[in-house]
């Protein structure tokens, strides 16, 4: 068990409309970094949180954010919804360092209809 | 910029079998090479890392990967497999850029495993 805990595991929005998603990290974990899993697709990084700031961000539009709190859980906040947002989120935490293991939560599916 | 390509997206092979799933991967800096095994419906579980040091690297269940620099490689190899291995399986990369860290992740690969 990793620890990092995700919710809900499913929903279903309709194009347009907001979504929200949360993350619980594991004890002890300072990073959280989000990753979008499309359809027989590897995870592509989304945007990474360090001590409650943002400090890195990959390709994707400024609709998708998110915070991190003081117990350094995290949400992930699309707005705008677009068919193309279906897929597998994906939040991992880790301690700050390129070499230190991440670990995934199960992950949100979400579809978008 | 850093990237990973891995070379199959299907392998089968019958149970008991040996299998490798190719891996590799291209960068300007010193990386961490990972390989994440994810069951259906399920996240991404860590089986192995190379950090630094020997370049033979081994799970607790008899999966191993050796990393390559010249080659910059990073195969993942299992001289026997079961059933249960039956999963998706991607390769990443680590490494700081921009001051911060993050994985980079092949498209993956199905391993199915037959009787």
């Amino acid at each position: 068990e990793t620890g990092v805990t995700q919710s809900p595991t499913h929903l279903i929005k309709t194009r347009g409309q907001q979504v929200t998603l949360r993350c619980s990290s594991q004890s002890g974990h300072n990073t959280v970094s989000w990753y979008q899993q499309a359809l027989g697709q590897g995870p592509q990084f989304i945007f990474q949180y360090y001590r409650e700031e943002e400090n890195g961000r990959g390709n994707f539009p400024p609709r998708f954010s998110g915070l991190q709190f003081p117990n350094y859980s995290s949400e992930l906040n699309v707005n705008a919804l677009e068919l193309d947002d279906s897929a597998l989120y994906l939040c991992a935490s880790s301690l700050a360092g390129s070499d230190t293991e991440a670990f995934f939560g199960q992950g949100t599916r979400l579809t978008v209809v | 910029a850093q990237s990973v390509t891995q070379l199959d997206s299907q392998v089968p092979v019958f149970e008991e079998a040996p299998v490798e799933l190719r891996c590799n991967y291209s960068s300007s800096v010193s990386v961490y090479l990972f390989w994440y095994v994810q069951y259906p419906n399920q996240g991404l579980q860590l089986l192995l890392k190379y950090l630094s040091g020997s370049t033979l690297v081994e799970s607790i269940n008899g999966f191993e990967a050796e990393f390559n620099k010249s080659q910059t490689s990073f195969h993942l190899r299992k001289p026997s497999v079961h059933i249960s291995d039956t999963a998706e399986y991607f390769c990443a990369v680590s490494g700081v850029s921009g001051g911060y860290n993050k994985l980079i992740f092949g498209a993956g690969t199905r391993l199915a495993v037959h009787p």
